[in-house]
C-alpha cells in the first residue's frame, strides 16, 4: 500500500496562475483533510470531506475549493493564486467515526507540498 | 472555536536530558492525539489518549491526559538526537459532529550531542 501520495511535490507559481493539487489514498478511508503548514502556525485546516461528494470548510477556507468525485481522491485547487499561500500542503486521511466505533482515527498525512508564489 | 495551545514553542537540550511539552484546550476533548515530524518530513502518528487521567507509556515517551479533558503533556526521558523535531497535539472536541482535529501550533525539539 502507497498510504496518502500528494502531487505535485513542489511547485513555483506566478501571482494570479492558477492549480490543483491532488491527494489520492489507498486505505478506503472516508475522511480526508487538507492543512496548510506555515512556520510558528502549526497546522491549519483548510477544508475537508466525510465521504465522496461531499465537502466542508476548515479553518482557512478562503481562495481555496476542493473536490471529491471518488472517494480515494481529494483535490485542492488554487484559482488565482496570491503569495500569501506560499506554503507546505498536507493531505491527510482517517477512518470514520473514530471514537464510536473504537478505532484509532489517527491520521495518516501525505509527503507534503510545497508551494511558492511569486 | 476550539483553540489548542501548546508550550513552549521551542526547546533545546542536551542529549540525555528530559523534556516535556504542554498542550491545553479550552474546551472539553474527546480525545487526544499526539503526533511528531521530523525536519523536513510529514507528522507521523504516536499516540491516542481517550480516557480522563489517562497514562500511556512508549518507551522513553510518556503521554498524560488530564482529569478534565482539557490538558495533556508529553514527556521524553533521557532525549537522544533522533528525539529531534516538532511534537503537535491535536484535539477533538466533545462536542463536535465530525471528525475534525484541532492542532495545537508545536514544539520544536533540538538536541545537542
Amino acid at each position: 500500500n502507497a498510504g496518502v501520495t500528494q502531487t505535485p511535490k513542489f511547485r513555483v507559481l506566478k501571482t494570479g496562475q492558477s492549480m490543483t493539487l491532488l491527494c489520492a489514498q489507498d486505505m478506503n478511508h472516508e475522511y480526508m483533510y487538507w492543512y496548510r503548514q506555515d512556520p510558528g502556525m502549526g497546522l491549519r485546516l483548510i477544508h475537508y470531506s466525510v465521504g465522496e461528494g461531499t465537502t466542508a470548510k476548515g479553518e482557512v477556507p478562503d481562495g481555496y475549493n476542493v473536490s471529491r468525485l471518488k472517494k480515494q481522491n481529494f483535490l485542492l485547487g488554487l484559482e488565482s493564486a496570491a503569495p500569501s499561500q506560499t506554503s507546505v500542503y498536507f493531505c491527510a486521511s482517517t477512518y470514520q467515526g473514530p471514537i464510536r466505533t473504537g478505532k484509532t482515527g489517527e491520521l495518516f498525512f501525505g509527503e507534503g507540498s510545497r508551494l511558492t508564489v511569486l | 472555536g476550539q483553540q489548542v495551545m501548546q508550550i513552549p514553542q521551542y526547546q533545546h537540550v542536551q542529549e540525555g536530558e528530559d523534556f516535556t511539552t504542554y498542550c491545553n484546550s479550552s474546551t472539553t476533548l474527546s480525545n487526544i492525539q499526539w503526533y511528531k515530524q521530523r525536519p523536513g518530513g510529514h507528522p507521523v502518528f504516536l499516540i491516542q489518549l481517550v480516557k480522563s487521567g489517562e497514562v500511556k507509556k512508549q518507551k522513553r515517551l510518556t503521554f498524560q491526559f488530564g482529569e478534565a479533558k482539557k490538558n495533556s503533556s508529553l514527556h521524553i526521558t533521557a532525549t537522544q538526537t533522533t528525539d529531534v523535531g516538532t511534537y503537535f497535539c491535536a484535539g477533538l472536541n466533545s462536542g463536535g459532529s465530525n471528525y475534525k482535529l484541532t492542532f495545537g501550533k508545536g514544539t520544536l525539539l533540538t538536541v545537542n550531542p
